[in-house]
């Protein structure tokens, strides 16, 4: 089993829809929770991060994480064309300290 | 843009060569980590240096070394090349290296092995 699993896709939603994307984790003892995006032949980039179970905003963009269930999502709201990407889930565990550990990522695709 | 440089942006190797990617960190990071991409799969990590010192390492053979300097900035070197070394190079700095901290990613360094 892989240390953090995601949905390869890809996805497709409408512009102005919610896209959603999930994310799940093999080591209960997780610490901090990461989403970035990457544009093709680009590098990743931060989206936002998350420690603490529920909720955490930031403008259209909404993690949300529940250890109990090893899985943390991040809801795109009013999905824009340029926010066709891949999205990367990378999570760090207390065994291991800083490193990170990254699913394949999701592709998403935001249709005009 | 995060502040942390990679160069060579592109590089073309044969089998069996020597390469050497550099990174330079964000200002005030002291620790650089370094992750191979593959094309459709997810960054893989490598190695971390904090404080000069090797602080980690994943699934990777010895022939994957590195550096890290007074400045913080930090080398990859990969000897003996194979053709699977071809693959997007990351480089990532972050404040400390403590689980919580984020890591910022240099622009990569494609490198081709033929």
């Amino acid at each position: 089993q892989k240390e953090v699993e995601q949905n390869s896709g890809p996805l497709s939603v409408p512009e102005g829809a919610i896209a959603s994307l999930n994310c799940t984790y093999s080591d209960r003892v997780s610490q901090s929770f990461f989403w970035y995006r990457q544009y093709s032949g680009k590098s990743p980039e931060l989206i936002m991060s998350i420690y603490s179970n529920g909720d955490k905003e930031d403008g259209r963009f909404t993690a949300q994480l529940n250890k109990a269930s090893q899985y943390v999502s991040l809801l795109i709201r009013d999905s824009q064309p340029s926010d066709s990407a891949t999205y990367l889930c990378a999570v760090t565990f207390r065994r291991t300290g800083n490193q990170f550990y990254f699913g394949t990522g999701t592709s998403l695709t935001v249709i005009p | 843009e995060t502040g942390v440089t990679q160069s060579p942006t592109h590089l073309i190797k044969t089998r069996g060569q020597q390469v050497t990617l550099r990174c330079s960190s964000q200002s005030g990071h002291n620790t650089v980590s370094w992750y191979q991409q593959a094309l459709g799969q997810g960054p893989q990590f490598i190695f971390q240096y904090y404080r000069e010192e090797e602080n980690g390492r994943g699934n990777f053979p010895p022939r994957f070394s590195g550096l890290q300097f007074p400045n913080y900035s930090s080398e990859l070197n990969v000897n003996a090349l194979e053709l699977d070394d071809s693959a997007l190079y990351l480089c990532a700095s972050s404040l400390r290296a403590t689980h919580t901290d984020t890591q910022y990613f240099g622009p990569g360094t494609r490198l081709t092995v033929l």
